[in-house]
């Protein structure tokens, strides 16, 4: 299958500071990507939708100042954790796809710790 | 709006064991239904999907059957591994013009040699 690598796999940053995660697809363009975030043991929870050229759309409780995303390119999307707070703590991960019809692939995951 | 009900865990299995882990749905229209896995510290992998009703998917040894009369999408194995412990994610993908994923709240397998 198509692959969408996510870098950095694990990231500690002191609080206050502002983390940015990076989600490739590497073989393919992706007009949507999603970022989701999942707790300890729990499920994804989707966070955001984010169409390449566009605002991306945010889920309700989500605060978009918060959580910066631009997809500026067809194969290149960030998710930017602003004035983190250990609160944030948590897994994020992104997935990719080429057109609505069509299956979605994840990234690796971004393990995020703020101290 | 669309919701996925799983199984909770952990599931704890031996090795050759049969395993089922239950997943009903609640949706609109006719969406399309998933099994990803996740291995410790990684993201999702599609393991099956279905995505009309009385499809079945199938990989790896496993098997999940879309089931419209009883909205349901239960992953079946007939003999665990212990490579096959990780955390199992029954999704479905709604038919709308958004077509995003929906999750299920996952279920711990750990197969014991």
């Amino acid at each position: 299958g198509a692959v969408v690598s996510q870098h950095p796999s694990r990231v500690i940053c002191k609080s206050g500071t502002s983390v940015k995660i990076e989600c490739r697809s590497l073989d393919f363009q992706a007009t949507t990507m999603f970022w989701y975030r999942q707790f300890p043991k729990q499920s994804l929870m989707l966070m955001a939708t984010s169409n390449e050229g566009s605002k991306a759309t945010y889920e309700q409780g989500v605060e978009k100042d918060k959580f910066l995303i631009n997809h500026a390119s067809l194969t290149l999307s960030t998710l930017t954790v602003t004035s983190a707070h250990p609160e944030d703590s948590s897994f994020y991960i992104c997935s990719a796809r080429v057109m609505a019809n069509t299956e979605a692939f994840f990234g690796q995951g971004t393990r995020l710790t703020v101290v | 709006g669309d919701s996925v009900t799983q199984m909770e865990g952990p599931v704890t299995l031996s090795e050759e064991a049969f395993l089922t882990i239950n997943c009903t749905y609640t949706a609109t229209g006719y969406p399309s239904l998933f099994w990803y896995v996740q291995y410790p510290g990684e993201g999702l992998q599609l393991l099956l999907k279905a995505t009309k009703a009385d499809d079945k998917g199938s990989n790896k040894g496993f098997e999940a059957t879309y089931r419209k009369e009883t909205t349901s999408f239960h992953l079946e194995k007939g003999s665990v591994q212990v490579s096959d412990s990780a955390v199992y994610f029954c999704a479905l993908q709604s038919s709308g013009s958004a077509r995003q994923l929906t999750f299920g709240s996952g279920t711990q397998l750990t197969v014991l040699p």
